[in-house]
């Protein structure tokens, strides 16, 4: 069965660090991994994609590694803002089906 | 272009009522999923369409749960009678193709029974 663990679970750190969340998953068998942002009340905005043939993924300050055989993933912010104050979510999607497995979560707080 | 679009944002509900979670996913998306978190818990699969068939139904919690999506196009899950056990929030997803595609998600409909 597959499981997904998000560690730190919560993140307190001033504006300007640069940041590693990360992701592990007990089941290599993925077809991809997929990282999203939820503000509180509000929906999942999909920030990266990862195919299980890829190693890494960047969009803006954001980028995304990929170790499939270790079964671990991390998203690395750079020059952290106020404005990526959010719950960062990873998911991954297991061979042989169509479902997303969520991990928790890690609840980050960027201050001023 | 829409993004998935969720009707309502909120619904506070009686034990025992019925409540109807509407999804519109994104035009030409055939696969639809329905997910839910509840308090505390990470977000957990409920049921996948493929246009207007149910592909996978493995995560519904049991028979109040029905979820149907007439058409192909919206999709309705309906809990009757609900329960206190299934307040939480319920977000829809759409994708393009299964397997390797991105999943878009809606801002979610947040479920209270009281």
């Amino acid at each position: 069965k597959q499981e997904v663990t998000q560690i730190p679970a919560a993140l307190s750190v001033p504006e300007g660090e640069n940041l590693v969340l990360n992701c592990s998953f007990t089941d290599s068998a993925i077809y991809n991994l997929q990282w999203f942002r939820q503000d509180p009340g509000k929906g999942l905005t999909s920030l990266l994609l990862i195919q299980s043939s890829q190693r890494e993924q960047t969009s803006g300050r954001l980028n995304a590694s990929l170790d499939k055989s270790s079964g671990r993933s991390t998203l690395y912010i750079a020059a952290s803002q106020p404005g990526d104050s959010a719950t960062y979510l990873c998911a991954v999607r297991p061979y042989n089906t169509d479902k997303l497995i969520f991990g928790t979560g890690t609840r980050l707080q960027v201050f001023p | 272009e829409a993004g998935v679009t969720q009707f309502p944002s909120h619904s506070v509900i009686e034990k025992g009522q019925t409540v109807t979670l509407r999804c519109d996913p994104i035009s030409g998306h055939d696969n639809l999923y329905w997910y839910r978190r509840v308090m505390g818990k990470e977000i957990k699969f409920l049921l996948h369409f493929v246009k207007e068939s149910k592909q996978d139904e493995s995560g519904m919690p049991n028979n109040r749960f029905l979820a149907e999506r007439t058409g192909g196009t919206y999709s309705t899950l309906k809990v009757q009678p609900a329960e206190l056990e299934d307040s939480g929030v319920y977000f829809c997803a759409s994708s393009q193709e299964v397997g390797a595609t991105e999943a878009f998600f809606g801002q979610g409909t947040r479920l209270t029974v009281v």
